[in-house]
């Protein structure tokens, strides 16, 4: 069975530019969540699908991410206009209906030049 | 403020002797907690699991113990392998959050 699969691996981006994430979550599973490590910190929040809704957008770091889970499968996490700051590896993960147990993809490193 | 905390960023053991990794936490709603190992260029894998009921939980060679007075948990891997060379999250949520409050990560080099 396939697990969480991210594209792309790395992106590479100038300030300013935008950048769309995706990620496919494993087939059935209600729950999808994206995170963010930055710079070897911890690895933080950002939000919570169930199926196509957002559950909880509370990490979202301000309103030039934009997260969408079109028809409860995949998922794209946009970053518009990118910042330096917003440099990371961004995790999506994702987890059966009333578990607790997540299964994370490989990430995407994205770098903001 | 950081809710979980892994303090020892770094950690080397001898192949064949014990590991314990430790991880504190802030929030008393907290009820169950998890680590998650992580290799380069790969996403973390889950490894065990504990729910606050519970003062222990094993599997196999990974022991995850809560002291829930202390609000400390730790994961001892015993032997410890080469193989078990890894960063090491401690994660903590209340169940049926689903929001998972990572650490900074703990990495473990098992020296053979």
């Amino acid at each position: 069975e396939a697990g969480v699969t991210q594209f792309p691996s790395h992106s590479v981006i100038e300030k300013g530019q935008t950048v769309t994430l995706r990620c496919d979550p494993i087939s059935g599973h209600d729950n999808l969540y994206w995170y963010r490590r930055v710079m070897g910190k911890e690895i933080k929040f950002l939000l919570h699908f169930v199926k196509e809704s957002k559950q909880d957008e509370s990490g979202m770091p301000n309103n030039r991410f934009l997260a969408e889970r079109t028809g409860g499968t995949y998922s794209t996490l946009k970053v518009q206009p990118a910042e330096l700051e917003d440099s990371g590896v961004y995790f999506c993960a994702s987890s059966e209906a009333g578990t607790e147990k997540l299964f994370f993809g490989s990430g995407t490193q994205l770098s903001v030049l | 403020d950081q809710q979980v905390k892994q303090n020892s960023p770094s950690l080397s053991v001898q192949e064949g002797r014990i590991s314990i990794l430790n991880c504190d936490y802030t929030n008393s709603m907290f009820d169950y907690f998890l680590w998650y190992k992580k290799y380069p260029a790969e996403g973390p894998t889950f490894l065990i699991s504990i729910s606050s009921i519970k003062d222990k939980n094993e599997d196999g060679r990974f022991t995850v113990f809560l002291n829930k007075s202390a609000k400390h948990l730790s994961l001892h891997i015993v032997p410890s392998q080469p193989g078990d060379s890894a960063v090491y999250f401690c994660a903590a949520g209340g169940s049926g959050t689903y929001k998972y409050i990572f650490g900074t990560g703990t990495r473990l080099k098992v020296l053979a």
